[in-house]
């Protein structure tokens, strides 16, 4: 069955300091896409990644960047130089391939960030 | 309007009345979601529309009703809610080709039932 563990339920940071989310994922598939979104107090989940199961290339978009590591089932986000405006909950999400004109997220519990001035 | 929008943004309701959530998405997208996000649950799909068909139904309550009359509109209609129907529903929408596709969502009504 599919499944997606985000351990850290909450973590808390200075501003400035390099953190990172954890995730891990579990899947029969051979093909599958995994996403992180964040959700800031707003409400509306923010898409920052997708990422299929082919490519394991990390990936840096500024201050943001994520390892994927097929051997351990793991999809981290690394946050660089954190600011106030990362303070948020991030959720990983998992998809799989499949026919149809859409598709299933299974979302793990998602990682509260605060980040302090 | 860009995005997906969602109206109300807030609800208050008591168990006997009847509303509706009303989602809108302005991105030519072909399939439309519900999500439940309450407290204690991680999030949980409610419903998938592709192409104006309902196509999913997580074994949802039939106190929600959803209907999707056209690509760009879903609507959630809400009747004889428990308190524990009290949450943040997400709408979220996405191209519909593929099965891969980014799911892009709104800003969520923030529902509370007394």
């Amino acid at each position: 069955a599919q499944k997606v563990t985000q351990a850290q339920t909450e973590i808390s940071v200075v501003e400035k300091e390099d953190v990172t989310l954890d995730c891990v994922y579990e899947t029969r598939d051979t093909t599958y896409y995994l996403f992180w979104y964040k959700q800031p107090p707003s409400g509306e989940l923010v898409f920052l990644i997708r990422r299929n199961s082919f490519d394991e290339q990390n990936e840096i978009s500024g201050r943001y960047s994520w390892n994927f590591q097929k051997s351990t089932s793991s999809f981290n986000f690394t946050i660089t130089a954190s600011q106030v405006v990362d303070s948020a909950v991030y959720f990983c999400a998992l998809s799989e391939a499949r026919s149809g004109g859409y598709n299933k997220l299974i979302f793990g519990a998602g990682t509260r960030l605060a980040v302090h001035p | 309007e860009t995005g997906v929008t969602q109206t109300p943004r807030h609800l208050v309701m008591g168990m006997t009345n009847k509303k509706s959530l009303k989602c809108e998405q302005h991105l030519g997208h072909n399939a439309m979601y519900w999500y439940k996000q309450s407290a204690k649950k991680p999030l949980e799909l409610m419903f998938v529309y592709s192409l104006e068909e309902r196509v999913e139904n997580n074994s949802v309550p039939s106190r929600f009703s959803p209907e999707c009359p056209n690509s760009s509109h879903l609507f959630l209609h809400l009747h004889t809610l428990q308190p524990e129907d009290s949450a943040l529903y997400l709408c979220a929408s996405s191209q519909g080709d593929r099965s891969t596709d980014t799911q892009y969502f709104g800003p969520g009504t923030r529902l509370t039932v007394l």
